[in-house]
């Protein structure tokens, strides 16, 4: 059973501000929400986690309602290095999880 | 079926010590990641190894990090004269593939991950 859903694919033009929303219906109290960005060939990369609230970085910002039961991450102004798979995953930091498991992602597709 | 496995789950060293830590992926995943864990950063990206392609070592904090990944299955991350900043809990995943011509990627499965004390 899949513990977060995101789409699978968005498009967007440069310079527009793109949100991708990720579903955690079964999020439990520990667990922190972090999203992580990956390159064709390359290892994901972490952009920006949080528990509850906003967060916000020099790379992006992360919306979490109070029930927590979904995250939004918002990249400001995109560019065509943005071009990539964006992860929404959802685990306990504090502890190694042998249920953690990175999804399918969301293809992000910046067009000139 | 086994899931992602790693040894050992628990490991206490002494500053400037050599460790190794093992993973055992899922068998006929083709791709396997190393991840180092700590609250705040999330999982931060070590190493990638796809098949029989050379290893993304890109994540690597420092020449004290290795690793090498036998026969495309069993990996070993390797810490030379370990350090206090090195404690961490790592992680290793694996996929069935992995990114093929900028497609998107395919499930990573974690291990239970070793948690590495530096004294």
């Amino acid at each position: 059973l899949a513990k977060t859903t995101q789409p699978i694919s968005m498009d967007s033009y440069e310079g527009q501000e793109v949100n991708i929303t990720c579903s955690h219906n079964n999020i439990a109290t520990n667990d922190y929400i972090t999203w992580y960005q990956q390159f064709p060939s390359q290892g994901p990369r972490f952009i920006i986690q949080g528990y509850k609230t906003k967060v916000t970085n020099e790379v992006a910002s992360l919306f979490i309602p109070a029930d927590r039961k979904s995250s939004t991450l918002s990249l400001p102004r995109v560019s065509l290095s943005d071009t990539a798979v964006y992860y929404c995953l959802v685990g306990d930091p504090n502890f190694g999880n042998e249920k953690l498991t990175f999804g399918t992602g969301t293809r992000l597709t910046i067009i000139p | 079926g086994a899931g992602v496995s790693q040894s050992p789950s628990n490991k206490v060293t002494e500053k400037g010590k050599d460790v190794e830590l093992r993973c055992d992926p899922i068998s006929g995943h083709t791709a396997l990641y190393w991840y180092r864990q700590s609250l705040g950063q999330g999982l931060e990206f070590l190493i990638y190894f796809q098949g029989n392609s050379a290893p993304d070592k890109s994540g690597l904090p420092s020449d004290r990090f290795s690793a090498e990944r036998t026969g495309g299955s069993v990996s070993t991350l390797t810490i030379q004269r370990t350090q206090q900043e090195d404690s961490a809990v790592y992680l290793c995943a694996s996929s069935l593939f992995a990114i093929v011509g900028g497609g998107s990627t395919d499930t990573q499965y974690f291990g239970p991950g070793t948690r590495l004390t530096v004294l």
